[in-house]
Formats: structure tokens, C-alpha cells, sequence
């Protein structure tokens, strides 16, 4: 099966833009979702498609993608921010139904 | 409102069994690919396998091929995972997931499955 790449932690100042990136060959070929999770909490859809965000979600977050890498990108940080992204896509290795998730991003909000 | 609840978790001995259930409100089942993804305590998550909308095609992890089993109830609007010749390995936490093919938008709470002698 294939990998999708993020980067362990990331920190960004409160009110301030940071990305988060996700890399791996199915970002070729397929979108990446990104899921936002909270210590005890399910995972959270935050984005999907090309940049589309589930209703509820605010629009200081947005989704990107060139080539094998994939970003979510919160602009304007919030405390409430503060939580592990993961990303995933399909799995261009396995069955088309096949996903593979990164190994997750914990963001820290200064 | 889309709810999806899990249950069936426990502590179980390796080598046996158990079954998950993902109980379905809110939308009909069989419209949508349904996703079956875990956690170890403290780790990443993991997917474990899908079952497309209509059932046409069923995907597992390598990590659980052979030994798990996704299946559909649409009359009781209920996704099962059944998990055979459980390892310590395959102690998570085990969330069903409402599809998108590519993404899931709704997750249930969770269900924690232990595996220890």
C-alpha cells in the first residue's frame, strides 16, 4: 500500500496562518481529505474534494493540492484550532475502494 | 440529524472473535459507501475496510484481509464488522464512517477493542 507524509507537529501563533502538508504518490491521482481530531474526540471532516468544506466548518479553513502534495490551510488560527489533522486519500496501490490516512499533524496554537 | 453508533467493543482473548456493529439514523445505509477506520490508544488512525454503496465491491486492509469481515444490514440500517483471529495488534479503538467514496463525513464515537491475554 502506498503513504501519505505530515510533518509530526506544527505550531502557529494565535490569530496567524500556518499550513499543514501531506505528501504521497495518491495525491497524483486523487483529492485529499483532511480530518481534524480533538484528545477524545471522533475525527472531524474539515475538508474534501478540491477544497470543499462540510457545512458547519468555517471558512478560515481551506484545501489545496499541486503535484504529490496536498495542504490545509487555517488562516487566522483559533485556540479551538488546537488538535491533530490527519490527511487521507485513496489508495492508488490497492482496490479503487482502498484508503490510506498520514500519520497525522498536531497543531499547536501559541 | 446523521448519527452513527458502535458497539460490540471489549476485551477479548487472542486468537478469538468479535462483532461491531455501527447502528445508522439520520440516512439511509445502503446510498452510501460505509467506512470501518481505527485508532490505537495514542496512535494514528488506520482504515480498515469499505463496502460500496450498492455492496458491489468490499476493500480490506493487508493488515486484516482474511480475518475481517464488513457486511450490511439495510433493513436495520446497520453496518458489522466482524473480526476473526484477533491479534494484540488489532487493539483500537474502531469508528464506522458514513461515505463519500474518498472521505467520510460523519464518524461515529468510537468503540474500544482490546485484545490481551
Amino acid at each position: 500500500s502506498s503513504e501519505l507524509t505530515q510533518d509530526p507537529a506544527v505550531s502557529v501563533a494565535l490569530g496567524q496562518t500556518v499550513r499543514i502538508t501531506c505528501q504521497g504518490y495518491p495525491l497524483r491521482t486523487y483529492y485529499a481529505s483532511w480530518y481534524q481530531q480533538k484528545p477524545g474526540q471522533a475525527p472531524v471532516l474539515v475538508i474534501y474534494g478540491k477544497n470543499n468544506r462540510p457545512s458547519g466548518i468555517p471558512d478560515r479553513f481551506s484545501g489545496s493540492s499541486s503535484g504529490n502534495t496536498a495542504s490545509l490551510t487555517i488562516t487566522g488560527a483559533q485556540a479551538e484550532d488546537e488538535a491533530d489533522y490527519y490527511c487521507n486519500s485513496r489508495d492508488s496501490s490497492g482496490s479503487h475502494l482502498s484508503w490510506v490516512f498520514g500519520g497525522g499533524t498536531k497543531l499547536t496554537v501559541l | 440529524e446523521v448519527q452513527l453508533v458502535e458497539s460490540g467493543g471489549g476485551l477479548v482473548r487472542p486468537g478469538r472473535s468479535l462483532r461491531l456493529s455501527c447502528a445508522a439514523s439520520g440516512f439511509t445505509l445502503d446510498d452510501y459507501a460505509m467506512h470501518w477506520v481505527r485508532q490505537a490508544p495514542g496512535k494514528g488512525l488506520e482504515w480498515v475496510s469499505t463496502i460500496s454503496w450498492n455492496r458491489d465491491t468490499i476493500a480490506y486492509a493487508d493488515s486484516v484481509k482474511g480475518r475481517f469481515t464488513i457486511s450490511r444490514d439495510d433493513a436495520k440500517n446497520s453496518l458489522y464488522l466482524q473480526m476473526n483471529s484477533l491479534r494484540p495488534e488489532d487493539t483500537a479503538f474502531y469508528y464506522c464512517a458514513k461515505g463519500g467514496t474518498d472521505y467520510g463525513d460523519y464518524w461515529g464515537q468510537g468503540t474500544l477493542v482490546t485484545v490481551s491475554s
